[in-house]
């Protein structure tokens, strides 16, 4: 079955630890996206990338890194510098960054700092 | 910017009960529609979309229909069960992105 799998499904972390979100796809999509989403809020961009060894900020990416060394997969570093990191946070690919295109997401995780 | 405006609620009906969920947007130009939804503790799945002015999405008894000249994509749905509880986001197509709104619980009580 072709989709997006994140790991893990929860995370703890210590406050001032970085951590890392994986998200691995096998739809052969170029694009792949991350979001926060918070209570109330809905989703917010944080990274995109639209093909290897290339990404973009969203609207929220102070705090966050990531990488895009391979098609299939998307990580995502929480580091330090995140002065509120506890949220859902998902994953999501499309077949090339383009309005019309459907997203698919994967099932998230949960992060909370302790 | 663009940005997408929906109804927040919560909401709660009883079963069978007529469904509504507004959804208007700002961006120019004719942007593709999507209305997404997310079961509780799961990712967002695609519910419907809509390409075009006039064109009518429609999956599982939910329809909306893109309303160019009120800039609408309202949610619609004629009996809703249980199993339709969930969070309920409408999205436009930006220039790179999607841009969502904030998303809206419903609860359908038995």
């Amino acid at each position: 079955d072709g989709g997006i799998t994140q790991s893990p499904k929860y995370l703890f972390r210590k406050e001032g630890q970085n951590v890392t979100l994986s998200c691995e796809q096998n739809l052969n999509h170029d694009a792949m996206y991350w979001y926060r989403q918070d209570p109330g809020q809905g989703l917010r961009l944080i990274y995109y990338s639209q093909i290897v060894n290339d990404f973009q900020k969203g609207d929220i990416a102070e705090g966050y890194s990531v990488s895009r060394e391979k098609k299939e997969s998307f990580p995502l570093t929480v580091t330090s510098a995140q002065k509120n990191p506890t949220a859902f946070y998902l994953c999501a690919s499309s077949i090339a960054v383009l309005s019309y295109n459907e997203q698919f997401f994967g099932p998230g995780t949960r992060l909370t700092v302790l | 910017g663009d940005s997408v405006t929906q109804m927040e609620g919560p909401v709660t009906l009883s079963e069978e009960a007529f469904l509504t969920i507004n959804c208007t947007y700002t961006a120019t130009g004719y942007p593709s529609l999507f209305w997404y939804v997310q079961y509780p503790g799961e990712g967002l799945q695609l519910l419907l979309k809509a390409t075009k002015a006039d064109d009518k999405g429609s999956n599982k008894g939910f329809e909306a229909t893109y309303r160019k000249e009120t800039t609408s994509f309202h949610l619609e749905k004629g009996s809703v069960q249980v199993s339709d509880s969930a969070v309920y986001f409408c999205a436009q197509g930006g220039s790179e992105k999607l841009v969502f709104g904030k998303g809206m619980k419903l609860t359908v009580n038995p």
